[in-house]
């Protein structure tokens, strides 16, 4: 357990529903990063956060997908309309800038699942 | 691009030594993390190399080559619970990670 929690762990939807998921850091941790990963790939990058700012967004993110960090601490995700072309692994991942290397600490995912 | 290379799979028996190799771009290098994730669960850290040499941990060694583009990780006295994935992920001139497709390795009895 690398203390960062998601939640929720599992959600099957069907497709044209909204779904969001919510990540919670290690609480000294400031940066905060979203990845999706599918079955025999590595984990894509989506967008990260510094305390509230959102920083980067890869051009993965569609319209669809929107994240927020509101108060520089828990994190959401939402996609709307899903497709079943969402269905992944939705991981979030911390890190503590000047730490070793500054080390990217994973989250237990989101495993989603559109009908 | 910022593509990195390693090998899909690889096998290995229980007790010897396996060294996964990952190659990448070498410009914008801003150092490379070495994860392991089993099926179903999260990527685990197990290194981090920014600098030429072996960084050694327990049963795991990572090692770098900066003027090459290449690592590799290697795996002493393997058991059953080694088998996973292992994957290869740089940072380059931004924050982000790029991680590539990882390595699947099963140990056999």
């Amino acid at each position: 357990d690398t203390g960062v929690s998601q939640d929720p762990r599992h959600k099957i939807t069907k497709r044209g529903q909204n779904v969001t998921f919510r990540c919670d850091p290690i609480s000294e941790h400031n940066r905060l990063y979203w990845y999706r990963q599918t079955l025999g790939q590595g984990p894509e990058f989506l967008t990260y956060f510094q305390n509230e700012a959102q920083l980067e967004k890869s051009r993965l993110l569609s319209d669809r997908f929107s994240a927020e960090r509101p108060k520089g601490s828990f994190s959401t995700l939402e996609i709307q309309r899903t497709e079943q072309g969402d269905s992944a692994m939705y991981l979030c991942a911390t890190e503590l800038p000047g730490g070793e290397g500054e080390t990217q600490y994973f989250g237990p995912g989101t495993r989603l699942l559109v009908l | 691009g910022q593509n990195i290379d390693q090998p899909t799979e690889m096998t290995a028996t229980e007790g010897a030594i396996v060294q996964i190799n990952c190659t990448y771009q070498t410009s914008g290098f801003n150092g490379l993390f070495w994860y392991q994730q089993h099926a179903g669960e999260a990527p685990t850290f197990l290194s981090y190399n920014v600098l030429d040499g072996l960084e050694e941990k327990g049963r795991f060694s990572s090692f770098l080559s900066r003027s090459k583009g290449y690592s590799y990780l290697l795996l002493k006295e393997l058991q059953m619970k080694d088998s996973a994935s292992y994957l290869c992920a740089v940072r380059w001139d931004t924050d982000k990670l790029i991680f590539g497709t990882g390595t699947r390795l099963q140990v056999f009895p």
